[in-house]
């Protein structure tokens, strides 16, 4: 039974567009996190929380907001999707320094 | 801030050859260092994790030692399978941190062919 999925796993919007991604954990961990991939740059962190209802600031924040409704549950949101947004999502979960990761969300931006 | 580098983007071998990546870190204090690796259509997984404690990790055949005098940390592997093709991330956690921010680096894509 996978302990971090990820919905969708692909996305197709233009460019303006609205975009959720979410993501669920079983481990019932704390932290959760949302990462970006992209060729040359490896894993660049986006946002993380520490448990429901809190937001911490990542990396590469511009452009995305984020929200932890549940222990459970952590959303990344694109409200006026780029082209430069156009990258592979994962999500992850920890209790101590070993992240779990989900399989990914590959988003186009067109 | 902290940092990691792995200078080497991509390297190809072929089964049962030596395989050694490269990587290399800034930051205050001891880290807890650790080597991720990403097999295709999958997220990373941890492969190994060292501390300042131990020093040495091993896992499936990997090894990875914590040398404090040249910050690095780099991987082996004595004979390497076509399955352990995949990309190899070098990370690392601050020391007397919380459990929060990693630093990975860009990572290093291993092909072995058969």
């Amino acid at each position: 039974e996978a302990a971090v999925t990820q919905s969708p796993r692909n996305k197709v919007t233009v460019t303006g567009g609205n975009v959720t991604l979410s993501c669920r954990q079983t481990n019932s961990h704390n932290y959760m996190y949302w990462y970006r991939q992209d060729t040359g740059h490896g894993l660049r962190l986006i946002h993380y929380s520490y448990g429901a209802g809190n937001l911490q600031i990542g990396d590469v924040p511009d452009g995305y907001k984020a929200t932890r409704t549940t222990q459970e549950d952590f959303f990344l949101l694109l409200e006026l999707a780029s082209p430069s947004q156009t990258s592979l999502y994962f999500c992850a979960s920890s209790d101590n320094y070993e992240q779990y990761f989900g399989p990914g969300t590959r988003l186009t931006v067109l | 801030g902290n940092s990691v580098t792995q200078m080497q983007g991509q390297v190809t071998l072929s089964e049962e050859e030596f395989l050694f990546i490269n990587c290399t870190y800034s930051t205050t204090g001891y880290p807890t260092l650790f080597w991720y690796v990403q097999y295709p259509g999958e997220g990373p997984q941890l492969l190994l994790k060292v501390t300042t404690a131990n020093n040495k990790g091993s896992s499936r055949g990997f090894e990875a030692t914590y040398d404090k005098g040249t910050t690095s940390f780099h991987l082996q592997k004595a004979s390497v399978q076509e399955s352990d093709s995949a990309v190899y991330y070098c990370v690392l956690a601050p020391s007397g941190g919380s459990n929060a921010k990693l630093t990975f680096g860009k990572g290093t894509k291993l092909s072995v062919k058969s």
